[in-house]
């Protein structure tokens, strides 16, 4: 897995919004993407995953959304928690794991 | 799920000694791990590709002498940071990938946090 140390994008957003995290992708050969939650002095968790064969995912209040003619994915929260203030950040797989830098979310109660 | 687990969770040293990190993937086995260190509000930066069995893979900039790995079974790899300085404090994550995974999915650890005195 490739990632850099950058710091990161944060979002914003009030509790009960939904909220879109988005991240671009490099290798055009990557055929399976996971976004990954992180909180604070914890490991990664996994949330969703997409293979290239699809567009859309849905879980429970979480989609994914990849777009491969643009190398993007974008992962939706609905009626974003509290619970949800963390790191995101997606992964994408083929032969290598390649991070994106992560995008710090903050729910405004 | 997959579990992987991260001891210590937290260590604190004093400058210039050694610590050793243990990653073990509980449930099932993994022919490569990966390790990463993690700053405050800063993504995952992988250190090396640990291989079971063979000499691990280190990114650029990252000192082989400095930061000891090895993965000497299919369930444990170790980090060993050596001679650590104040400048080493950090969040140290490790991963694995299921031997038999088709899915290419990394299992974390909880990490382990190294504060040096």
């Amino acid at each position: 897995g490739e990632s850099v140390g950058l710091h990161l994008p944060t979002l914003s957003v009030q509790e009960g919004d939904n909220s879109i995290i988005n991240c671009a992708y490099s290798n055009s050969a990557s055929d399976y993407f996971i976004w990954y939650k992180q909180e604070s002095g914890k490991g990664p968790q996994f949330i969703i995953d997409i293979r290239s064969n699809m567009d859309k995912r849905q879980g429970q209040r979480v989609t994914v959304l990849l777009n491969k003619t643009v190398k993007h994915l974008s992962l939706q929260i609905a009626a974003t928690q509290p619970g949800d203030s963390a790191v995101y950040f997606c992964a994408e797989t083929g032969n290598q794991f390649y991070f994106g830098t992560g995008t710090s979310l903050t729910v405004i109660p | 799920g997959a579990v992987v687990s991260q001891h210590p969770s937290w260590v604190i040293c004093k400058s210039g000694t050694s610590v050793k990190i243990e990653c073990r993937s509980l449930d099932f086995q993994a022919t490569t791990m990966f390790w990463y260190r993690q700053f405050p509000k800063q993504s995952l930066m992988l250190m090396a590709t640990s291989n079971e069995g063979s000499k691990a893979t280190y990114e650029q900039g990252v000192e082989k002498d400095k930061f000891l790995i090895n993965h000497a079974s299919l369930t444990l790899s170790t980090l060993t940071v050596t001679s650590a300085h104040p400048e080493d404090s950090s969040f140290y994550i490790c991963s694995a990938i299921h031997t038999r995974s088709n899915t290419g999915e990394l299992f974390f650890g909880e990490g382990s946090r190294l504060t040096v005195l």
